[in-house]
């Protein structure tokens, strides 16, 4: 079973919808949680990171479960540059300082 | 001003040949790494090196081997290439503060082609 599942998509929405991504981690022990963005053909960003009581950071908020071990990202009034890939990443406790585990990816489309 | 970068952009070759990728970062952060995004798009951490110390050397072939001869500065090397390394292979970089993660930095990638 791999450390971080996420469902794939693609998702296609238009601009002005909201949209949900969740992915869930295999490791109960993890430790920190993160949204990654990576445009087409293009490094891995930073989006932001997910805290235990749920954050938000414009129009994207993130929501972290640890009972059930997944993690959700919303993004409201979806603009086109939203398109990409969201990577889901997961820092297990006591693991090796810096190793970061990633989701394949969740593609999102937002047409016109 | 570029933060992490990475040469070449793109490499073609045949199987076989022994190649090598280089990174630089002028963010002045003390950990470096190397990762691999495979045609399917995970992102699999290869090495990592704290103070030009080797701290996380993951399951890969002896084929691939880092060398970091300063903080700013990781190249990897490939002997014999294979096929299946065709990949895209991402430097990056991160502070360390108290042993605690901070963001990393991603370089463009480097887009390898086995022929």
């Amino acid at each position: 079973r791999k450390e971080v599942e996420q469902d794939p998509g693609p998702f296609n929405v238009p601009e002005g919808a909201t949209v949900a991504f969740n992915c869930t981690y295999s490791n109960s022990a993890s430790q920190s949680f993160f949204w990654y963005r990576q445009d087409c053909r293009k490094e891995p960003k930073l989006l932001m990171s997910v805290y235990s009581s749920g954050n938000e950071d414009g129009r994207f908020t993130a929501q972290l479960n640890r009972a059930s071990q997944y993690i959700s990202l919303l993004i409201r009034d979806s603009k086109l540059s939203d398109s990409a890939t969201y990577l889901c990443v997961v820092t297990p406790r006591g693991s090796t300082l810096g190793r970061l585990y990633f989701g394949r990816g969740t593609q999102l489309t937002v047409w016109p | 001003d570029t933060a992490v970068s990475q040469t070449p952009k793109y490499l073609v070759t045949q199987m076989g040949n022994d190649k090598s990728i280089k990174c630089e970062q002028n963010l002045g952060h003390d950990t470096m790494y190397w990762y691999k995004q495979d045609s399917k798009k995970f992102l699999k951490i290869m090495f990592s090196y704290n103070n030009k110390e080797l701290i996380i050397n993951e399951t890969v072939p002896n084929r691939f081997s880092p060398k970091s001869p300063d903080k700013a500065h990781l190249n990897l090397h490939i002997n014999s290439l294979e096929l299946g390394d065709s990949a895209v292979y991402f430097c990056a970089s991160s502070r360390t503060l108290g042993g605690s993660y901070n963001e990393q930095f991603f370089g463009p990638g480097t887009r390898l082609t086995v022929l």
